[in-house]
């Protein structure tokens, strides 16, 4: 089946610095989605792409389409303290009956 | 727009009993739920994806007298753990679709089997 490949699998940052994490897939999807984690809760999206080369911003979150359709990255600018979480992509392919495909998780912390 | 409620949000049951949990699309109907299983420190697991008035489709090693899944209608999805057992003990979360491809989660079922 397919699978993903998210990276990196944890980032420890100072507050108010960027991060970047990717996901990269063997085959191409149709939408990338970008989740966040908070322990103990449901992931929240974050952000939904569906179209390649589509780059898109929800507030301090970036996040690219990549032009292959093999891969995305989501940048956040500027990281406070409640920035800290599990960072999901999921892939998904419209002939997959709607299923996503999700990687392993970036766990992201933020030292004051 | 696009909340999902699930229902209760923890429960501690003892061995051998079935548990239910529900999985509602607040705000939307959803063509399709799914349920997802979650082991600490692990991604999500996909057990199910169900349509409203069908048979839930399982995936590979889930088995589906164990977790009985209804979709009763495009807002309500609930899964049953039948004969519950400590290693069924996990986080279950749902998650429902309205468009293609993007899926929204409910905020997770805790399940404690003693």
């Amino acid at each position: 089946g397919q699978q993903l490949n998210q990276s990196p699998q944890s980032m420890f940052i100072q507050e108010g610095e960027d991060v970047s994490m990717n996901c990269t897939s063997s085959s191409i999807f149709n939408t990338w989605l970008w989740y966040k984690q908070d322990p103990g809760e449901g992931p929240v999206l974050l952000i939904a792409l569906y179209k390649a080369g589509e780059l898109t911003s929800n507030g301090r979150l970036t996040a690219q389409f990549g032009i292959t359709r093999k891969d995305s990255f989501l940048n956040i600018s500027a990281s406070i303290p409640s920035d800290v979480g599990i960072y999901f992509c999921a892939g998904s392919y419209n002939t997959n009956a709607g299923k996503s495909t999700f990687g392993d998780g970036t766990t992201l912390t933020v030292k004051p | 727009g696009a909340v999902v409620s699930q229902h209760p949000s923890r429960v501690i049951c003892k061995s051998g009993t079935s548990v239910k949990i529900e999985c509602r699309s607040l705000d939307f109907q959803a063509t399709t739920m799914f349920w997802y299983r979650q082991f600490p420190k692990q991604s999500l697991m996909l057990m199910a994806t169900s349509n409203e008035g069908s048979k839930a489709t399982y995936e590979q090693g889930v088995e589906k007298d164990k977790f009985l899944i209804n979709h009763a209608s495009l807002t309500l999805s609930t899964l049953t753990v039948t004969s519950a057992h400590p290693e069924d003990s996990s986080f279950y979360i749902c998650s429902a679709s309205q468009m293609a491809d993007t899926q929204y989660f409910g905020p997770g079922t805790r399940l404690t089997v003693l």
